[in-house]
């Protein structure tokens, strides 16, 4: 089955660090992927996505995530962090079918940020 | 334009009790996707509308159900309600049923006694 493994549940950087959240894929030659982002009690917002084209893919806030086929990764990165990115990030990988498309996501990503 | 929106935000029932979430979609949307989030994990998907018509359907029993109105906005119906169902049920709204951009609205938490 097809499935999105984000190994890290919680990590903390300080403020103004650099930040990269991992995420591997498992299936699909083209894959279409994801990342959003939830704050406490919220919605999922979209930070970015990758259809196909350029690997290295800009969101939005200052995100950046790069596919990786042969490493089936779709890390996201942060040159430098914010207090308010301190949040829940899932990964989320689109399968499709007959004329629809579900997303499959990862457990998430808890990031803290410290001062 | 308008985003997601979903109604209400909190919703306290008893178990074996039925509850109707909603969703309005995004101007321009015509397909409406429903996942639950149960605490601490990312969100399961439950089905998917795509013009009025169920296009797709997670692991989940017959007593989650829904529907898709001629304005694309939707219901999700849970029967007989049961400790687990206590979740955030997310909408998503978007234009066409796969290799679209789904948006998301804030989510209906519902916590089933």
């Amino acid at each position: 089955a097809q499935s999105v493994t984000q190994p890290d549940i919680h990590i903390t950087v300080s403020e103004g660090a650099s930040l990269e959240l991992r995420c591997n894929y498992s299936y699909g030659a083209t894959p279409y992927l994801f990342w959003y982002v939830q704050s406490p009690g919220q919605g999922l917002q979209l930070l970015l996505k990758y259809f196909s084209g350029d690997t290295l893919v800009q969101g939005i806030k200052g995100f950046e995530a790069e596919f990786k086929r042969s490493q089936s990764s779709f890390n996201l990165r942060k040159p430098s962090v914010h207090w308010s990115d301190a949040a829940e990030y899932f990964c989320a990988q689109e399968q499709l079918y007959n004329q629809g498309g579900k997303l499959i996501f990862g457990q998430g990503t808890e990031l803290s940020v410290k001062p | 334009e308008t985003g997601v929106t979903q109604s209400p935000t909190h919703l306290i029932k008893t178990r074996g009790q039925q509850v109707t979430l909603r969703c309005s979609s995004q101007s321009g949307h015509n397909t409406v996707s429903w996942y639950q989030q149960a605490l601490g994990q990312g969100p399961q998907f439950i089905f998917q509308y795509y013009r009025e018509e169920e296009n797709g359907r997670g692991n989940f029993p017959p007593r989650f159900s829904g529907l898709q109105f001629p304005n694309y906005s939707s219901e999700l119906n849970v029967n007989a309600l049961e400790l687990d169902d206590s979740a955030l049920y997310l909408c998503a709204s978007s234009l066409g049923g796969g290799r679209e951009t789904q948006y998301f609205g804030p989510g209906t938490r519902l916590l089933v006694l």
